[in-house]
Formats: structure tokens, sequence, C-alpha cells
């Protein structure tokens, strides 16, 4: 399995609250996306990098900042939960959309 | 309109049926994945094809450019098939577009 690892797994948070997730690759890999899954919709992208404090804004991208200051590691912040953001969220690696892509296991987060 | 659009959204078969999935994208695109999600979520990469065919085990996936369309078939259908079957295609940059994903029950 490729070395991508999502943290947390599952998180409970209050409206208003900042929330962040952390994906870690240990593959070395150029890109790496957030998706958000929501019922009645494919994935959405929300931010991607395609490298080190390179980033850029996905379709749903409103509410949400993202920072990558190193490889391995791709941070997305809701610096204000809202209930609009309850969603499973997954990330993603790869080198190019030609080559295969890898995904975490998803993070649940429910706002209340 | 979605720029991928997949069919049927949901398909119950019985085991040993020959299943077909159908993905339709209405951009150019430099690659097709399928993907797989099992319950509790987690997604897996199938295949990633730009031409032809491809075959893996009892998965076959097609892909006719110029018609701007793919097929994921699985032959002698098993219940541990039952997942949801995602298409995404990789267009402009380094983005993927997805599907909504195919409901797959396989029963005994």
């Amino acid at each position: 399995d490729a070395g991508i690892t999502q943290s947390p797994r599952h998180k409970v948070t209050e409206t208003g609250t900042p929330v962040t997730l952390r994906c870690h690759q240990t593959e070395n890999h150029r890109y790496m996306y957030w998706y958000r899954q929501d019922p009645g919709h494919g994935l959405r992208l929300i931010h991607y990098s395609y490298g080190v404090k390179d980033t850029d804004k996905g379709e749903v991208s409103d509410g949400y900042s993202v920072s990558r200051s190193k490889t391995e590691d791709f941070l997305l912040t809701l610096e204000s939960a809202t209930s609009s953001q309850t969603s499973v969220y997954f990330c993603a690696i790869s080198e190019d959309v030609r080559t295969e892509a890898f995904f975490g296991q998803g993070t649940r987060l429910t706002v209340v | 309109k979605n720029e991928v659009e997949q069919s049927p959204q949901n398909l119950t078969a019985q085991e040993g049926e020959f299943i077909t999935i159908n993905c339709s994208y209405s951009v150019g695109i430099s690659a097709l994945h399928w993907l797989q999600q099992h319950p509790g979520g987690g997604i897996v990469s199938l295949f990633m094809l730009s031409s032809g065919k491809k075959k893996h085990g009892r998965l076959i996936a097609t892909i006719n450019i110029q018609e701007k369309h793919s097929s994921l078939h699985i032959t002698a259908s098993h219940p541990r098939d039952s997942a949801v079957y995602i298409c995404a295609v990789g267009t402009s940059g380094s983005r993927l577009t997805f599907g909504e994903g195919t409901q797959l029950t396989v029963n005994p």
C-alpha cells in the first residue's frame, strides 16, 4: 500500500471552531490533493498542491485553506467550521494525472 | 451537466453475472481512472488508462477516446465485488474530475 495517512480519522467539532486535518505521505509524490465526499456528489476538489509552498484552489475551496511546508505533509484548515463542512475528507497523492492516484483512508468530520 | 457521468447509479446482480459499468465524459482528458470504494470508505485505484483496454484478474477496463466513453467490466461477479465504483478523468493541469459513482451489490 502507498504510504499515505490522514489524521485524525474522526472528529466532532463545534460550529465556529478552527479545525486542521493532516495528510502525510512517505512516497515523495509531487502532487497532493484534498477532496470532500458528500451524498449525491462525486469527490470534489478543495485544494491541491504541486510542490512545497505551491498550492491552488479547487472547485469547493471557500472556507478552507491549505499549507504545504514539506513535501510529505499537506494540511487542510477550516478557519471557522460550519455545519455545511460536515463531510468525509480524503487526501490523495500522485506524481501526475497520467499516473496512479493513491488515497488516504478518509477523515469523517462532523460540525455540530 | 456533469463533466463525468456514470451509469447506472445503482446495480444489483447475482453472483456469477457479467457486470458492466459505464462512464462518459465531455472534456478532453489525459487519462481516465477507475477506483473502488468499499464500505468503510477506503478508495483504491483499479485502473488508469488513456487508450485501449486493460485487464486485471476478473476486471477489464476499456476506453474509446473518440466517443469519450469508458466501461468497467467484471466477469464472474462475486459478493466481495460489492462496492462503489468511481470513474475519474484527468483534465487540465493535474486535476481529477470524478463521477458520482456506481453502487454495485452482488448477491450470493
